[in-house]
Protein backbone atom coordinates (compact mmCIF):
# COMPACT_ATOMS: atom_id res chain seq x y z
CA UNK A 1 0.00 0.00 0.00
CA UNK A 2 0.96 3.81 0.40
CA UNK A 3 2.40 3.98 -3.50
CA UNK A 4 3.10 7.40 -5.19
CA UNK A 5 2.86 7.54 -8.72
CA UNK A 6 4.31 10.40 -10.84
CA UNK A 7 4.30 10.97 -14.29
CA UNK A 8 6.39 11.63 -16.43
CA UNK A 9 9.58 9.69 -14.80
CA UNK A 10 11.86 12.49 -17.76
CA UNK A 11 11.22 15.25 -19.77
CA UNK A 12 13.20 16.95 -22.31
CA UNK A 13 12.21 20.46 -23.20
CA UNK A 14 13.35 23.57 -25.12
CA UNK A 15 14.35 26.93 -23.03
CA UNK A 16 11.12 29.45 -22.30
CA UNK A 17 8.63 26.39 -22.38
CA UNK A 18 6.43 24.88 -19.60
CA UNK A 19 6.16 21.87 -18.39
CA UNK A 20 3.46 19.94 -15.78
CA UNK A 21 4.88 16.99 -13.59
CA UNK A 22 1.86 15.43 -11.75
CA UNK A 23 1.99 13.28 -8.62
CA UNK A 24 -0.71 10.78 -7.63
CA UNK A 25 -1.27 9.03 -4.54
CA UNK A 26 -2.85 5.71 -5.90
CA UNK A 27 -4.33 4.01 -2.57
CA UNK A 28 -4.50 6.39 -0.41
CA UNK A 29 -5.39 9.80 0.26
CA UNK A 30 -2.97 12.44 0.84
CA UNK A 31 -3.81 15.71 2.42
CA UNK A 32 -0.41 17.00 1.87
CA UNK A 33 2.24 16.58 -0.17
CA UNK A 34 5.65 17.45 -0.62
CA UNK A 35 7.76 19.02 -3.92
CA UNK A 36 11.83 18.27 -3.53
CA UNK A 37 14.31 19.06 -5.73
CA UNK A 38 17.48 17.21 -6.46
CA UNK A 39 20.76 18.14 -8.05
CA UNK A 40 23.51 14.90 -9.20
CA UNK A 41 25.08 13.63 -5.65
CA UNK A 42 23.01 16.10 -3.76
CA UNK A 43 20.08 15.89 -0.99
CA UNK A 44 16.87 16.62 -1.43
CA UNK A 45 15.61 19.93 -0.99
CA UNK A 46 12.62 20.61 -0.31
CA UNK A 47 10.23 23.52 -2.42
CA UNK A 48 7.02 23.63 -1.31
CA UNK A 49 4.42 22.06 0.54
CA UNK A 50 0.82 21.33 -1.25
CA UNK A 51 -2.13 21.70 0.75
CA UNK A 52 -5.53 20.38 -0.89
CA UNK A 53 -8.13 22.89 -1.37
CA UNK A 54 -6.08 25.69 -0.78
CA UNK A 55 -2.33 27.54 -1.78
CA UNK A 56 1.27 25.75 -1.24
CA UNK A 57 3.56 26.98 0.73
CA UNK A 58 6.68 27.60 -0.71
CA UNK A 59 9.87 27.76 1.17
CA UNK A 60 12.55 30.20 1.20
CA UNK A 61 13.85 31.40 -1.93
CA UNK A 62 11.96 29.51 -4.29
CA UNK A 63 9.59 31.59 -6.70
CA UNK A 64 6.09 30.79 -6.33
CA UNK A 65 5.55 32.40 -9.92
CA UNK A 66 7.67 29.67 -11.50
CA UNK A 67 7.04 26.68 -9.57
CA UNK A 68 3.26 26.76 -9.89
CA UNK A 69 1.75 23.72 -7.35
CA UNK A 70 -1.57 22.81 -7.66
CA UNK A 71 -3.25 20.52 -5.41
CA UNK A 72 -6.89 20.53 -6.38
CA UNK A 73 -8.24 16.88 -4.94
CA UNK A 74 -6.96 14.45 -2.12
CA UNK A 75 -4.84 12.29 -4.50
CA UNK A 76 -3.24 14.68 -7.04
CA UNK A 77 -1.00 17.59 -7.02
CA UNK A 78 0.96 19.01 -9.68
CA UNK A 79 4.05 21.22 -10.04
CA UNK A 80 4.58 23.40 -13.32
CA UNK A 81 7.34 23.98 -13.92
CA UNK A 82 6.63 27.57 -16.23
CA UNK A 83 9.38 29.54 -18.69
CA UNK A 84 11.94 26.78 -17.94
CA UNK A 85 15.74 27.45 -18.50
CA UNK A 86 18.81 25.35 -18.37
CA UNK A 87 19.43 25.93 -14.79
CA UNK A 88 15.71 24.49 -13.90
CA UNK A 89 17.42 20.96 -14.98
CA UNK A 90 17.05 18.58 -12.27
CA UNK A 91 15.42 15.66 -10.53
CA UNK A 92 12.07 16.40 -9.00
CA UNK A 93 10.28 14.51 -6.46
CA UNK A 94 6.97 13.88 -4.92
CA UNK A 95 6.03 12.94 -1.20
CA UNK A 96 2.56 12.58 -0.15
CA UNK A 97 1.83 11.24 3.52
CA UNK A 98 -1.53 9.80 4.19
CA UNK A 99 -4.62 11.82 5.21
CA UNK A 100 -4.83 12.17 9.01
CA UNK A 101 -1.68 10.89 10.06
CA UNK A 102 0.98 13.10 10.84
CA UNK A 103 3.19 10.99 11.84
CA UNK A 104 3.19 8.57 9.32
CA UNK A 105 6.33 8.15 6.87
CA UNK A 106 6.76 10.07 3.53
CA UNK A 107 6.11 7.72 0.54
CA UNK A 108 7.97 8.77 -2.72
CA UNK A 109 7.18 8.79 -6.13
CA UNK A 110 9.79 7.82 -8.91
CA UNK A 111 10.66 11.32 -9.22
CA UNK A 112 11.35 13.11 -12.98
CA UNK A 113 14.15 14.05 -14.54
CA UNK A 114 13.66 17.45 -16.03
CA UNK A 115 16.17 18.54 -18.62
CA UNK A 116 15.86 21.97 -20.21
CA UNK A 117 17.91 22.40 -23.58
CA UNK B 1 15.59 27.91 10.39
CA UNK B 2 15.62 24.02 10.37
CA UNK B 3 18.87 22.63 9.76
CA UNK B 4 20.13 18.47 9.73
CA UNK B 5 23.75 18.03 9.38
CA UNK B 6 24.89 14.61 8.14
CA UNK B 7 28.30 12.93 8.13
CA UNK B 8 30.53 11.33 6.90
CA UNK B 9 29.46 12.60 3.04
CA UNK B 10 31.25 9.10 2.04
CA UNK B 11 31.88 5.84 3.63
CA UNK B 12 33.23 2.77 2.32
CA UNK B 13 33.57 -0.47 4.31
CA UNK B 14 34.67 -3.54 3.76
CA UNK B 15 31.64 -6.40 3.23
CA UNK B 16 30.59 -7.74 6.61
CA UNK B 17 31.95 -4.67 8.78
CA UNK B 18 29.88 -2.22 10.45
CA UNK B 19 28.66 1.53 9.15
CA UNK B 20 27.80 4.38 11.12
CA UNK B 21 26.14 7.21 9.68
CA UNK B 22 25.71 10.38 12.30
CA UNK B 23 23.40 12.89 11.96
CA UNK B 24 22.41 16.47 14.18
CA UNK B 25 19.61 18.45 13.85
CA UNK B 26 18.74 21.84 15.39
CA UNK B 27 15.16 22.00 16.07
CA UNK B 28 14.55 20.71 19.42
CA UNK B 29 10.64 20.44 18.68
CA UNK B 30 11.35 17.75 15.98
CA UNK B 31 9.62 14.53 16.99
CA UNK B 32 10.39 11.92 14.29
CA UNK B 33 13.81 10.95 12.52
CA UNK B 34 13.22 9.11 8.89
CA UNK B 35 16.02 7.36 7.54
CA UNK B 36 15.78 6.80 3.37
CA UNK B 37 17.79 4.98 0.91
CA UNK B 38 18.72 5.67 -2.37
CA UNK B 39 19.95 3.91 -5.48
CA UNK B 40 21.24 5.87 -8.17
CA UNK B 41 18.45 7.09 -9.68
CA UNK B 42 15.48 5.54 -8.25
CA UNK B 43 13.27 7.38 -5.10
CA UNK B 44 14.31 7.33 -1.59
CA UNK B 45 13.32 4.43 0.06
CA UNK B 46 12.27 4.18 4.02
CA UNK B 47 14.65 1.92 5.64
CA UNK B 48 13.93 2.43 9.31
CA UNK B 49 12.44 5.69 11.77
CA UNK B 50 12.42 6.30 15.11
CA UNK B 51 10.14 8.95 17.04
CA UNK B 52 11.04 11.46 19.74
CA UNK B 53 9.82 9.04 22.51
CA UNK B 54 12.42 6.07 21.81
CA UNK B 55 15.68 5.94 22.55
CA UNK B 56 16.73 3.25 20.06
CA UNK B 57 14.88 0.99 17.57
CA UNK B 58 16.19 -1.96 15.55
CA UNK B 59 14.83 -4.07 12.38
CA UNK B 60 17.03 -6.72 11.86
CA UNK B 61 21.01 -5.32 10.48
CA UNK B 62 19.51 -1.91 10.91
CA UNK B 63 19.41 0.36 13.46
CA UNK B 64 18.81 3.86 14.59
CA UNK B 65 19.57 5.35 17.82
CA UNK B 66 18.45 8.87 19.36
CA UNK B 67 19.90 11.27 22.24
CA UNK B 68 17.11 14.58 22.23
CA UNK B 69 19.52 16.24 24.95
CA UNK B 70 22.20 16.41 22.31
CA UNK B 71 19.94 16.42 19.24
CA UNK B 72 21.57 13.71 17.54
CA UNK B 73 20.45 10.57 15.45
CA UNK B 74 22.53 7.52 13.93
CA UNK B 75 22.25 4.81 11.63
CA UNK B 76 24.36 1.63 12.35
CA UNK B 77 24.30 -1.05 9.82
CA UNK B 78 25.64 -4.27 11.05
CA UNK B 79 26.84 -7.29 8.78
CA UNK B 80 27.10 -4.74 5.61
CA UNK B 81 26.56 -6.36 2.06
CA UNK B 82 27.20 -5.47 -1.37
CA UNK B 83 23.49 -4.31 -1.87
CA UNK B 84 24.16 -2.48 1.01
CA UNK B 85 25.95 0.31 -1.10
CA UNK B 86 23.90 3.33 -1.77
CA UNK B 87 23.33 7.26 -0.89
CA UNK B 88 21.88 7.22 2.44
CA UNK B 89 19.80 10.41 3.97
CA UNK B 90 18.61 11.20 7.54
CA UNK B 91 15.83 13.48 7.69
CA UNK B 92 13.80 15.53 11.04
CA UNK B 93 10.95 16.29 11.03
CA UNK B 94 9.64 19.48 12.75
CA UNK B 95 6.29 21.31 13.27
CA UNK B 96 5.78 24.83 12.31
CA UNK B 97 3.09 27.17 11.72
CA UNK B 98 0.77 23.98 11.28
CA UNK B 99 2.79 22.44 9.06
CA UNK B 100 5.04 19.60 9.41
CA UNK B 101 8.21 19.42 7.21
CA UNK B 102 10.27 16.75 6.67
CA UNK B 103 14.20 18.30 6.28
CA UNK B 104 17.13 15.79 4.76
CA UNK B 105 20.54 15.75 5.56
CA UNK B 106 23.36 15.71 2.47
CA UNK B 107 23.34 11.96 2.20
CA UNK B 108 25.91 9.78 2.63
CA UNK B 109 27.43 7.38 -0.22
CA UNK B 110 27.89 4.04 0.98
CA UNK B 111 30.67 1.48 -0.78
CA UNK B 112 30.59 -1.75 0.49
CA UNK B 113 33.44 -3.87 -0.77
CA UNK B 114 32.84 -7.18 -1.36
Amino acid sequence: GAVVSQHPSWVICKSGTSVKIECRSLDFQATTMFWYRQFPKQSLMLMATSNEGSKATYEQGVEKDKFLINHASLTLSTLTVTSAHPEDSSFYICSARLRGEISSPLHFGNGTRLTVT
Amino acid sequence: GENVEQHPSTLSVQEGDSAVIKCTYSDSASNYFPWYKQELGKRPQLIIDIRSNVGEKKDQRIAVTLNKTAKHFSLHITETQPEDSAVYFCAARAVRGGYNKLIFGAGTRLAVHP
